[in-house]
């Protein structure tokens, strides 16, 4: 199956500052989607970008499926962005995600 | 409102009883899904659905049924088989036509068993 791998694993922020998350696929996709896990556990939905840019207030995504990565962008990044970031991707079927092992993000005001 | 509810919030049971985890969705859409989170980690796929009366085992199965007997709803049973059944339960659901598969999650159930 598809291989998903995140980086950073953790990154740690003043409140401010700017930041970019990472997301590797090891084969084509027909689905990449993107979710921040509040304390909660609840999974908010960011993006839906198999390939592509997007952008939503300080939140911004860019997929390059040839190549096989998804960015992330968060930027003056606020207390209430902290969280864990998923990245997950639907091969050929596009139904069935492959989640990453995330990214925790900390914001210190 | 539309949504996914997921129900209860916390589920505590005792080894060696099966206990069923509820999912139900209002958003009209065909295909839903069963993902595991252990803690620390990313989502296992359990079980998932594309229609009704149809369903497909997903990288973890073992341990748990499911059943689809109607579009809105996807009940989970973590049945004694499971050797290690506690763990943060998430319901989802997707459309599937226009080639568009993005899945919304349900708040989750976490169940606990000693």
């Amino acid at each position: 199956g598809i291989q998903v791998e995140q980086s950073p694993p953790d990154l740690i922020l003043q409140e401010g500052a700017n930041s970019t998350l990472r997301c590797n696929f090891s084969d084509s996709v027909n689905n990449l989607q993107w979710f921040h896990q509040n304390p909660w556990g609840q999974l908010i939905n960011l993006f839906y970008i198999p390939s592509g840019t997007k952008q939503n207030g300080r939140l911004s995504a860019t997929t390059v499926a040839t190549e096989r990565y998804s960015l992330l962008y968060i930027s003056s990044s606020q207390t209430t962005d902290s969280g864990v970031y998923f990245c997950a991707v639907g091969g050929t079927s596009g139904s069935r995600l492959t989640f990453g092992e995330g990214t925790q993000l900390t914001v210190n005001p | 409102d539309g949504g996914i509810t997921q129900s209860p919030k916390y589920l505590f049971r005792k080894e060696g009883q099966n206990v069923t985890l509820s999912c139900e969705q209002n958003l009209n859409h065909d295909a839903m899904y069963w993902y595991r989170q252990d803690p620390g980690q990313g989502l296992r796929l359990i079980y998932y659905s594309q229609i009704v009366n149809d369903f497909q085992k997903g990288d973890i199965a073992e341990g748990y049924s499911v059943s689809r007997e109607k579009k809105e709803s996807f009940p989970l049973t973590v049945t004694s088989a499971q050797k290690n059944p506690t763990a943060f339960y998430l319901c989802a659901s997707s459309p599937r036509d226009r080639g568009i598969y993005e899945q919304y999650f349900g708040p989750g159930t976490r169940l606990t068993v000693t």
